[in-house]
């Protein structure tokens, strides 16, 4: 069954910093690969998904993620982060066809100022 | 603003009681998920419908339990609560594949 690892469960980052959360899924089978965010009390947001193409994926809020096949990763970046972006970040992947999403277990990112 | 509205926010209920949430769907929406996400968790699929029609399950007892209907609007029912059934319910709408959904921003179920 596929799986989805979010390497850090919390990240710490100050105001104006780069940041990059981690994430690697188990399947080498073809893929989709998507990021949300989740604000306090609040829903998903798609930040950004990788369907196919271009392997650099950029996404709402500056954000921006690189699909790697050969490392089953699909890593989040940020070259500069706001006090806005404090939030819970979550992974997912399709396997295929119209299969449910599979979450990682999330990445919490404070900004400090 | 996803489209998606999801009711009640927030409910607590009592171990052994029976709970529906529901979910309004954007028009032309055909397929509808439901997952459970526990504190500190990530959502965790429960069930998916496409035209009325359960076509999809995850590892969920019976107990939980789903309708779809014409007017783009869904139900989650749970019967027989448990304490650990306490969780944020998120609904997830798309007009047909599910990388194009979008979510609700849920229902806070606590079971005392």
């Amino acid at each position: 069954a596929q799986s989805v690892t979010q390497l850090d469960s919390q990240v710490p980052v100050f105001e104006e910093a780069p940041v990059e959360l981690r994430c690697n899924y188990s399947s080498s089978v073809s893929v989709y690969l998507f990021w949300y965010v989740q604000y306090p009390n609040q829903g998903l947001q798609l930040l950004l998904k990788y369907l196919s193409g271009s392997t650099l994926v950029k996404g709402i809020n500056g954000f921006e993620a690189e699909f790697n096949k050969s490392q089953t990763s699909f890593h989040l970046r940020k070259p500069s982060v706001h006090i806005s972006d404090t939030a819970e970040y979550f992974c997912a992947v399709i396997s295929s066809g119209n299969t449910p999403l599979v979450f990682g277990k999330g990445t919490r990112l404070s900004v400090i100022a | 603003e996803t489209g998606v509205t999801q009711s009640p926010t927030h409910l607590i209920k009592t171990r052994g009681q029976q709970v529906t949430l529901r979910c309004s769907s954007q028009s032309g929406h055909n397929t509808v998920s439901w997952y459970q996400q526990a504190l500190g968790q990530g959502p965790q699929f429960i069930f998916q419908y496409y035209r009325e029609e359960e076509n999809g399950r995850g590892n969920f007892p019976p107990r939980f339990s789903g309708l779809q209907f014409p007017n783009y609007s869904s139900e989650l029912n749970v019967n027989a609560l448990e304490l650990d059934d306490s969780a944020l319910y998120l609904c997830a709408s798309s007009p047909n594949w599910v990388a194009e959904a979008f979510f609700g921003q849920g229902t806070r179920l606590t079971v005392v």
